[in-house]
């Protein structure tokens, strides 16, 4: 599969748990994205990259969310002290500079 | 900052009609448009895209028109079918691939 993968695809934690998200990107695409999506609501912008560099930062990403794409491939999400506000489908995407981005199949993430 | 917003929230058609979506945005510095599909609990996917340089593109049964001195933009189906049936998004990027700004999404049910 040539398509951007995510891991876990569902994750459940506690409050107060930190978690991490993983992002594989289409191989050759040097932006990747991290999206939130909730119930009934269309996705949202968090923050993006070009090859290791993050150039955009969302105001919904509070102190407590810090991505990192460390050799320009693969990304991370991690959540600390987790609220159940945080509870949400979490996209990735990759995209070509000015092309399509194309979605992973996300994680959902349950905070009890 | 962009503001997309999507009309009509749900919208029922029988099998072999047209349905339209319309969205307007705020941000004149847009130039690309975006519309993706999403069925239930699947990523969501691309199914057509404009630029601020084309008035309309045409792919099979649907279609996507432009008007950049309104800010608006339309998704058309001709044909509806039942494999038609999902959540469709309308996104705004404001130039550079930097980040989609997403409508709120319509929920489109296509009866028999």
């Amino acid at each position: 599969d040539t398509g951007v993968s995510q891991d876990p695809r569902h994750k459940i934690t506690k409050r107060g748990q930190n978690v991490t998200f993983r992002c594989d990107p289409i191989s050759e695409h040097n932006r990747l994205y991290w999206y939130r999506q909730t119930l009934g609501q269309g996705p949202e912008f968090l923050t993006y990259f070009q090859n290791e560099a993050q150039l955009e930062k969302s105001r919904l990403l509070s102190d407590r969310f810090s991505a990192e794409r460390p050799k320009g491939s693969f990304s991370t999400l991690e959540i600390q002290r987790t609220e159940q506000g945080d509870s949400a489908m979490y996209l990735c995407a990759s995209s070509e500079v000015g092309d399509t981005q194309y979605f992973g199949p996300g994680t959902r993430l349950t905070v009890l | 900052g962009e503001n997309v917003e999507q009309h009509p929230s749900t919208l029922s058609v029988q099998e072999g009609d047209s349905a339209v979506i319309k969205c307007t945005y705020s941000d004149s510095a847009s130039n690309y448009f975006p519309w993706y599909k999403q069925e239930l609990g699947k990523r969501p996917q691309l199914i057509i895209d404009i630029r601020s340089n084309v008035g309309e593109k045409k792919d099979q049964r649907i279609a996507v028109t432009l008007n950049k001195t309104a800010k608006h933009f339309s998704l058309h189906i001709t044909e509806t079918q039942p494999e038609d049936s999902a959540v469709y998004f309308c996104a705004a990027d404001t130039g550079g691939g930097n980040k989609l700004t997403f409508g709120t999404g319509t929920q489109l049910k296509v009866e028999l």
